[in-house]
């Protein structure tokens, strides 16, 4: 059983399209992130939830909308897609709001915007 | 501020070598302080940890880092180098009450025959 799953896996599209991905970890943890990395490999946070609540909400264009569903469930919706949104997404989770444990990632989400 | 650098983009080393690959972090207090490895097309996988206690920890793969803190580093090892090692290692930081991990912009590995 795959722990944290993302879909899709790739996802290709036109500028000012609107898509969504979604994640689903199966560890039960309490807290799920969304981080973005770029075409230079560079991870950066982008949102986290802990158990539903938003307690991570980093300097990202609010065309980017999370959503949790319960605490198993983290989806991003991007609105009105841009180039500069080209990136691979990665979703993970953790125990807790990661004070001592660790993320558990997801295999990521390829975007390419055209 | 917190930072990590990992100040080498790209190493190349031949299978069965030994290899260092190297971090330095920049934190306020104690840091927690991880490895991942990312293979290509992959998420990523933690090697290992360190919290506290010993400043050398092992992890998965045969991989150890050891944990300095004068120099702020925190530097990941392998005797010896198996083809399959071939990656994206990161280098992470994290203890902050909103649970956030800052990562290095990663070491590429190659592995000669």
């Amino acid at each position: 059983d795959t722990a944290v799953s993302q879909t899709p896996k790739y996802l290709v599209t036109q500028m000012g399209n609107d898509k969504s991905i979604k994640c689903e970890q199966n560890l039960g943890h309490d807290t799920m992130y969304w981080y973005k990395q770029d075409s230079k490999k560079f991870l950066k946070i982008m949102f986290s939830y802990n158990n539903k609540e938003l307690i991570i909400n980093e300097t990202v264009p609010n065309r980017f909308s999370p959503k949790s569903p319960d605490k198993a469930h983290l989806n991003l919706h991007i609105n009105s897609l841009e180039l500069g949104d080209s990136a691979v997404y990665f979703c993970a989770s953790s125990p807790r709001p990661l004070e001592s444990g660790e993320l558990f990632f997801g295999e990521g989400s390829r975007l390419t915007v055209l | 501020a917190q930072s990590v650098t990992q100040p080498d983009i790209h190493i190349t080393v031949s299978e069965g070598a030994s290899l260092e690959l190297r971090c330095n972090y920049s934190y306020g207090a104690t840091p927690y302080l991880f490895w991942y490895v990312q293979s290509p097309g992959q998420g990523l996988q933690l090697l290992l940890k360190y919290f506290s206690g010993d400043t050398l920890v092992q992890g998965i793969k045969g991989f150890e880092a050891e944990f300095k803190r004068s120099q702020s580093s925190f530097n990941l090892r392998k005797p010896s180098v198996h083809w399959s090692d071939a990656a994206e290692y990161f280098c992470a930081v994290g203890g902050g009450s909103q649970g956030n991990l800052i990562f290095g912009k990663g070491t590429k590995l190659s592995v000669k025959p």
